[in-house]
């Protein structure tokens, strides 16, 4: 059963830039898409990005701007970046793995505030 | 983008009772829906694939129907164990998109 991790800052100054990483207990990073979603009282869950396992990527047009994604595969993990932040980017952070056109597995989640 | 609505916000139910949980896509998303479970706390779970296909160690008392744009949820015989927030997710295209969630409550 893989198991994913976010790991990073739990608070972030305004116009400053978010970092998050999520951990993936299995070397299974290039056999599967891997998203970062996000979830607040405001917006709901929102698709943020994903990573393909052969390295391309792809983004939320009401974020791209802002975001980066990579992946290292020789630490099995994935990760995001978010610059500019403010208050609405606020919110709880999940790494996920897309297979058979869903997110089945999902980590715990990292609540960021941006103050 | 592909706007996903849920009804009804929120339902109350007893155990033992059928609940069934609205999802309309503003376009036309064929097959491609999923279902997920979220308790107080923790992250989302999927509970469906492709409008009916179940996840791994899904109960079968959770069901799923429909295509193009009007889908549905189903949980018959409702548990103690299942109330809680359900969203629906398109995987037609990127970005992808969720409901606004359904909270069955008791």
């Amino acid at each position: 059963q893989v198991q994913l991790q976010e790991s990073g800052p739990r608070q972030v100054e305004p116009s400053a830039t978010l970092s998050l990483t999520c951990g993936v207990s299995e070397g299974s990073l290039g056999t599967y898409y891997w998203s970062w979603i996000r979830q607040s009282p405001g917006k709901g869950l929102e698709w943020i990005a994903h990573i393909t396992k052969d390295g391309t990527t792809d983004f939320n047009p009401s974020l791209e701007s802002r975001v980066t994604i990579f992946m290292d595969t020789s630490k099995n993990q994935f990760s995001l970046g978010l610059s500019q932040v403010t208050a609405a980017d606020t919110a709880k952070y999940y790494c996920a793995r897309e297979y058979n056109l869903g997110f089945d597995h999902w980590g715990r989640g990292i609540l960021v505030t941006v103050s | 983008e592909i706007q996903m609505t849920q009804s009804p916000p929120s339902q109350s139910a007893s155990v033992g009772e059928t609940v069934t949980i609205s999802c309309r896509a503003s376009q036309n998303i064929a097959t491609f829906l999923s279902w997920y479970q979220q308790l107080p706390g923790q992250a989302p779970r999927i509970l469906m694939y492709t409008v009916s296909m179940l996840s791994s160690g899904v109960p079968s008392r959770f069901a799923g129907r429909g295509s193009g744009k009007d889908f549905s949820l189903t949980i018959t015989g409702l548990q103690p164990e299942d109330f809680a927030t359900y969203f629906c997710q398109q995987t037609y295209g990127t970005p992808y998109t969720f409901g606004q969630g359904t909270t069955v409550e008791v």
